[in-house]
């Protein structure tokens, strides 16, 4: 069965940090692409960011880029997101998700891990 | 404001048909696959159509999706009670390298 368990989510101060993972299981992690899409309370989907399957390439949300760092170790078969200079627009619940190819084509979902940016 | 363009709300009786619009430009839905995304509420998103209008297993026939030029719509027929959710297109846009979703639709069940 294919699982996606994200996990590091919490609550912090404006400009702290906070890095999430995404634990997969039951395929073969390093042949997909993985993704970050992030939902605020009571908003819609808004995707954050992907990550080609050899690290080669990946994309980002133009309010995260410099910010944010996606990343992934296949040996682990996790994903990662490291979030500095967190902003309060930044709460959302982050979702992991599996891709087939960069579009936004995601066959699998994680059950999401809650961030709240707060002082 | 979203770039893909859907109706904030439809609604329909149990039985009915209704369909939910998702415009883009040439660049996101001109250019590249649509997607929809059904959530349930309090649930994580679920792949509802890919590639335009294909079924992943699982997903009933009574949902349908479509895709003209700049344009996406999603079919339900036959509306159930369980249909009630929150609906969301998808597609990645060539010129800004990113990925989008529509601003999703809430769909009642009257």
């Amino acid at each position: 069965e294919v699982q996606l368990v994200e996990s590091g989510g919490g609550v912090v101060q404006p400009g702290g940090s906070l890095r999430l993972s995404c634990a997969a299981s039951g395929f073969t992690f390093s042949d997909y692409w993985m993704s970050w899409v992030r939902q605020a309370p009571g908003k819609g989907l808004e995707w954050v960011a992907n990550l080609k399957q050899d690290l080669s390439e990946k994309y980002y949300l133009d309010s995260v880029k410099g910010r944010f760092t996606i990343s992934r170790d296949n040996a682990k078969k996790s994903l990662y997101l490291q979030m500095n200079s967190l902003r309060a627009e930044d709460t959302a619940v982050y979702y992991c998700a599996r891709g087939l190819d960069y579009s936004n084509y995601f066959d699998a979902w994680g059950q999401g891990t809650q961030v709240t940016v707060s002082s | 404001q979203s770039v893909l363009t859907q109706p904030p709300s439809v609604s329909g009786t149990p039985g009915q048909r209704v369909t939910i619009s998702c415009s883009g430009s040439k660049s996101n839905i001109g250019s590249n696959i649509v997607n929809w995304y059904q959530q349930l509420p309090g649930a994580a998103p679920k792949l509802l159509i890919f590639i335009n209008n294909q079924r992943p297993s699982g997903v009933p026939d009574r949902f349908s999706g479509s895709k003209s030029g700049t344009s996406a719509s999603l079919a339900i027929s036959g509306l159930q009670s369980e249909d009630e959710a929150d609906y969301y297109c998808a597609a990645w846009d060539d010129r800004m390298k990113v990925g989008l979703f529509g601003g999703g639709t809430k769909l009642t069940v009257l």
